[in-house]
């Protein structure tokens, strides 16, 4: 069965610092990955996704995720922070191959302070 | 293009009623999703579609029916709501292909059972 780990509850820091938010998966085949955002009383938003080739994968707002095989993990990352990305971040994973389900995280409250 | 839409935005409902939250899409996409989502529990997956006709259960689906007559609309059924199905309750879409593509999701239902 397909699960996702984001480790974190919240993630805090500081304005123009870089930043990471963690998420680990686990699928029995190949992963397609996801993150997504949401703002207070919003939907989903969608920022980036890995499907398959360069492990390094640009999204929305400067933001960047990095897959990586061996440690089953697909962190997002952002070199400079800014106020406006504060909010919930959730990362997702399918499987290749599978029943075209999508399953969440638990989310991770990221908030830059300024 | 008003892409996923959901109705109604916000309902309050008594133990033991009963009620329809509605979602429908204009993209001709083929997969749809109900998703629960509750504080600190991220996006819960209830049911599931992969075209008319066909429905599968997600993780949480007990208390809750589906039903997709339509490519456009796939509905979720609550028979005899509970306090536990106090939850926002979003509706997501994404088209069929290759590869896995990202989410569309709705602005989401704010249900309350007291």
């Amino acid at each position: 069965a397909q699960s996702v780990a984001q480790p974190e509850d919240q993630v805090n820091v500081a304005e123009g610092n870089p930043l990471t938010v963690k998420c680990t998966y686990s699928v029995s085949g190949n992963p397609y990955l996801f993150w997504y955002v949401q703002y207070p009383n919003r939907g989903l938003q969608f920022l980036l996704k890995y499907i398959t080739g360069d492990n390094l994968v640009k999204g929305s707002y400067g933001f960047e995720a990095e897959f990586n095989k061996s440690q089953t993990s697909f962190h997002l990352k952002k070199p400079s922070a800014l106020v406006s990305d504060s909010a919930l971040y959730f990362c997702a994973v399918s499987e290749r191959g599978g029943t075209y389900k999508y399953i969440f995280g638990t989310g991770t409250r990221l908030k830059v302070l300024a | 293009n008003a892409g996923v839409t959901q109705t109604p935005k916000f309902r309050i409902l008594k133990i033991g009623q009963s009620m329809t939250l509605q979602c429908a899409q204009d993209m001709n996409h083929n997969y749809m999703y109900w998703y629960r989502q509750d504080p600190g529990m991220g996006l819960k997956l209830i049911y599931y579609s992969v075209g008319a006709g066909i429905t599968d259960k997600g993780e949480v689906p007990n208390g809750y029916n589906v039903s997709r007559s339509t490519t456009e609309d796939f509905p979720l059924r609550l028979e005899l709501a509970a306090p536990s199905q106090t939850s926002v309750y979003f509706c997501a879409s994404t088209p069929d292909g290759q590869w896995i593509e990202k989410l569309f999701f709705g602005s989401g239902t704010q249900l309350s059972v007291l």
